[in-house]
């Protein structure tokens, strides 16, 4: 069955830094990706999807990740953590049947 | 385009009452989803639905959730009775195979804090 785990439940980033979210998938066939962010009381929104195209893919907000076959990864980047960025964020992978299986996710602090 | 509607956005109720959700996809997708998300977890599928057929049920717990979507556009979520450990927010998506988008779009979700 296929699976994601995310490290780390909190991550806190200073204002400006790096923002960097690992994501390892375990699946039997090519997987679908997704990155999905919820603010506080709101549903998922989609930050952007690898399905089999190009390996390095750019979101919403300045988000991109890079699909690793080797290393069975789909890390999220963002060069420069923006207040408006602080959030719980979602790595989720799909089979078939567009059935995603979400990680426990990471909830993002942004220090001023 | 409106996104997917879900009502009520909080409930509460006590252990053994019973409650329903609705939900309203994205007019014109046939699949909607049910998920389940207890507070530092991420969402767990309940049941997906293809136009009014269910095509998922593998996780609902048959013997006190269930759910239809008559007509194949709205759906109803029910507990029936409900315990401490269905104190979550459940999340109603929808999306439309056909455009090859692969993106299920969520509704804001209900709370249900049981007592």
């Amino acid at each position: 069955a296929q699976s994601v785990t995310q490290l780390g439940s909190h991550v806190s980033v200073s204002e400006g830094a790096l923002v960097l979210l690992r994501c390892n998938y375990s699946s039997s066939v090519p997987p679908y990706l997704f990155w999905y962010v919820q603010y506080p009381n709101q549903g998922l929104q989609l930050l952007l999807k690898y399905t089999s195209a190009a390996t390095l893919v750019k979101g919403i907000n300045g988000f991109e990740a890079e699909f690793k076959k080797s290393e069975t990864s789909f890390h999220l980047t963002k060069p420069s953590a923006h207040m408006s960025d602080a959030a719980e964020y979602f790595c989720a992978v799909s089979q078939g049947n567009n059935r995603l299986a979400f990680g426990k996710g990471n909830q993002v602090v942004v220090i001023p | 385009e409106a996104g997917v509607a879900q009502s009520p956005r909080y409930k509460i109720i006590e252990k053994r009452q019973s409650v329903a959700f609705w939900c309203n996809p994205i007019s014109g997708h046939a699949t909607l989803y049910w998920y389940q998300q207890i507070l530092g977890q991420g969402p767990k599928l309940l049941i997906q639905f293809q136009n009014n057929g269910v095509v998922d049920d593998s996780q609902l717990p048959k013997d006190r959730f269930s759910a239809e979507r008559l007509k194949g556009v709205d759906s109803t979520l029910k507990i029936q009775p409900a315990k401490l450990e269905d104190s979550a927010v459940y999340l109603c998506a929808s999306t439309d195979f056909g455009t090859g988008n692969y993106e299920q779009y969520f509704g804001p979700g209900t709370r249900l804090t049981v007592t």
